[in-house]
């Protein structure tokens, strides 16, 4: 089955801990995303991945970073600095060059306590 | 950076009337996109559209592109229970440039 995977679906941390949210993909996309929804909100683009090892920083990228060592995976770590950082994350992907569908994986809700 | 307006915020309707949602832009969009969220899953691809004026149609679904290409609009027909969730539209202003805009959301109850 192709698709896109988020693990785990709930998350609870400590504040003032780091955290990683993954994201895996075989669907051979080129172009991995990562967004942020509050409640009754629309989704806010936080780091998005064109390539391999090359990723720029979306709309709210401050307390977050990324990696993109592989095709398929593009890793999230929600850091301290991150103010406010319980939320609903959305991962997706999409070929790239020129094709705009993002395909989305089922998120992950991370609640620091 | 853009924003999508997107209307209604929400709607009530009962099984089986029609429904319209539209997406507005004070700048010009290439693509536009349409997703449906249920609560607490990912949003899922409903309708792409790549051509100004181009009308697409997945089912009951049909959306639009607009002719000035700062708007989209999406019609459901004859609405079943499972419609119930939040519709987004999405955009994209830029060749080149895979990032998406989304609107705020639709948010669509069937009134029993």
């Amino acid at each position: 089955d192709g698709g896109i995977t988020q693990s785990p679906k709930y998350l609870f941390r400590k504040e003032g801990q780091n955290v990683t949210l993954s994201c895996e993909q075989n669907l051979n996309h080129d172009a991995m995303y990562w967004y942020r929804q509050d409640p009754g909100q629309g989704l806010r683009l936080i780091y998005y991945s064109q390539i391999v090892n090359d990723f720029q920083k979306g709309d709210i990228a401050e307390g977050y970073s990324v990696s993109r060592e592989k095709k398929e995976s593009f890793p999230l770590t929600v850091t301290s600095a991150q103010k406010n950082p319980t939320a609903f994350y959305l991962c997706a992907s999409s070929m790239g060059q020129g094709l705009h569908e993002q395909f989305f994986g089922p998120g992950t809700r991370l609640t620091v306590l | 950076g853009q924003q999508l307006n997107q209307s209604p915020q929400s709607m009530f309707i009962q099984e089986g009337e029609d429904v319209s949602m539209n997406c507005t832009s004070s700048s010009i969009f290439n693509t536009w996109l349409w997703y449906k969220q249920d609560p607490g899953e990912g949003p899922v691809l409903l309708i792409a559209l790549y051509k100004a004026g181009e009308l697409t149609s997945n089912g009951r679904l049909t959306a639009q592109f607009g002719i000035t290409r700062k708007d989209s609009f999406l019609n459901i027909s004859a609405s079943i229970p499972s419609d119930v969730g939040i519709y987004f539209c999405a955009g994209v202003a830029n060749f080149g440039n895979e990032k998406l805009t989304f609107g705020t959301g639709t948010r669509l109850t069937i009134i029993p």
